[in-house]
């Protein structure tokens, strides 16, 4: 039990563009997800915390402006990057709590050209 | 915000050693959890602790959670090449996750 998904695991678009990323709480429901941003050779950092039916809550220094969350359901979470630049090339990753432990996503690269 | 400091930061051992690794908060904590996560995929949880001197086992894998709660320990005995990989070490608290800086895990064959 426990799985989380994500969509895309990997994509690349070019600088300026939009991208959509999709967490889903495959076989639980999830009040609460979080999403992640790690950078090569880094540890996970969290970007924000995704509630259910209201607006994320999100970490100093992360633009909520740029990084849009969405937790439409129970199960989904999507985290839209705008305005996509080079330096927003990163691999995303997302979980969500069950049990108070966490669960994670097998993560989205993105690249930014 | 809570440090999670892990160490070392990275490891080089020959298949079949024991491995050992430790991590520090500045913080006494409730919890502490153990991740492992392979090149290109998410974390996957190893161990959980709940209790200040707990010793918890899963596999050849042994997690220590230290008296003083603000520290704990992960230890895998006879490396297999599938360990390889980076382990990070977890605090659930406040609502949300922060993770130790990370050790690097390699074998050499």
């Amino acid at each position: 039990g426990a799985v989380v998904s994500q969509h895309p695991s990997w994509v690349i678009c070019k600088s300026g563009t939009s991208v959509k990323i999709e967490c889903r709480s495959l076989d639980f429901q999830a009040t609460t997800m979080f999403w992640y941003r790690q950078f090569p050779k880094q540890s996970l950092m969290l970007m924000a915390t995704s509630n259910e039916g209201s607006k994320a809550t999100y970490e100093q220094g992360v633009e909520k402006d740029k990084f849009l969350i969405n937790h439409a359901s129970l199960t989904l979470s999507t985290l839209t990057v705008t305005s996509a630049h080079p330096e927003d090339s990163s691999f995303y990753i997302c979980s969500a709590s069950a049990s108070g432990k966490g669960y994670f996503g097998p993560g989205t690269r993105l690249t930014v050209t | 915000g809570q440090q999670l400091n892990q160490s070392p930061q990275s490891m080089f051992i020959q298949e079949g050693e024991d491995v050992s690794m430790n991590c520090t908060s500045s913080s006494i904590f409730n919890t502490w959890l153990w991740y492992k996560q392979d090149p290109g995929e998410g974390p996957v949880l190893l161990i959980a602790l709940y209790k200040a001197g707990e010793l918890t086992s899963n596999g050849r894998l042994t997690a220590q959670f230290g008296i003083t709660r603000k520290d704990s320990f992960l230890n895998i005995s006879a490396s297999i090449p599938s360990d390889v990989g980076i382990y990070f070490c977890a605090h659930f608290g406040n609502e949300k996750l922060t993770f130790g800086t990370g050790t690097r895990l390699t074998i050499i064959p």
